[in-house]
């Protein structure tokens, strides 16, 4: 089976670095995804590792380790906007069928 | 990457009645997804819908419960059956992009079943 745990809650402040954490147990499971959801709003895509070690695209930094079933996605220079729920998915690719994890909540304060 | 609709955004039903949400998106997609997420909590797939082939449902989900179809390479439904107050969720749709390795999803169907 597969089964991804994130920490649910998660707060910082403007400006600042946070990561969000999320381990696995899967079978089958080849990259890890990140999406972005506001409140009211619909999944955004952010990463997808595919391989092990770091992606960057712009603020937001992904990292894998396949062999530590451990992967996490890091915030840079946090902005009001980045207020929202993360979840980490994964799957034997980044479009076919995705398990979610329970993501996690961020609060970014003044 | 897609631009994808659904319809309709919303809906309250009673309970016992169906619902059937379509979902369109703007390019051709061989696999498309459906998601049901509770307020607050993950996404649980529901169903995969190939176009031309039977979806195939995750564990706990039927299609009895949860028909789907998948006319042509850029539409597809689910209807909800039967509905119970259980069954109030938002329901969404995703398509793959294999270019991307992504799936780009639709803004989701809020449904309030009493």
């Amino acid at each position: 089976g597969q089964s991804l745990e994130q920490p649910s809650e998660v707060t910082a402040v403007e400006g600042a670095i946070v990561q969000i954490n999320c381990t696995y147990q899967t079978s089958g499971f080849y990259g890890l995804s990140w999406y972005q959801q506001h409140d009211g709003g619909a999944p955004t895509f952010l990463s997808y590792n595919a391989l092990d070690g770091l992606e960057e695209t712009g603020r937001f930094s992904s990292f894998l380790s396949r062999s530590d079933s451990y992967g996490y996605l890091l915030l840079q220079e946090l902005q009001m906007k980045d207020s929202a729920s993360y979840f980490c998915a994964g799957g034997a690719s980044g479009y076919s069928t995705l398990t979610f994890g329970k993501g996690t909540m961020l609060l970014v304060s003044p | 990457s897609a631009v994808i609709s659904q319809k309709p955004s919303r809906d309250i039903c009673q309970r016992g009645t169906s619902l059937t949400i379509q979902c369109q998106v703007d390019s051709q997609v061989t696999m498309m997804f459906w998601y049901r997420q509770q307020p607050g909590q993950s996404l649980t797939l529901i169903a995969t819908a190939n176009q031309g082939s039977e979806a195939t449902y995750e564990s706990g989900f039927v299609i009895d419960k949860f028909p789907i179809s998948r006319p042509n390479l850029t539409f597809s439904t689910l209807t909800v059956s039967n509905m119970s107050p259980e069954d109030s969720s938002i329901y969404l749709c995703s398509v793959e992009d294999r270019s991307e390795e992504t799936q780009y999803f639709g803004p989701g169907t809020r449904l309030l079943v009493l």
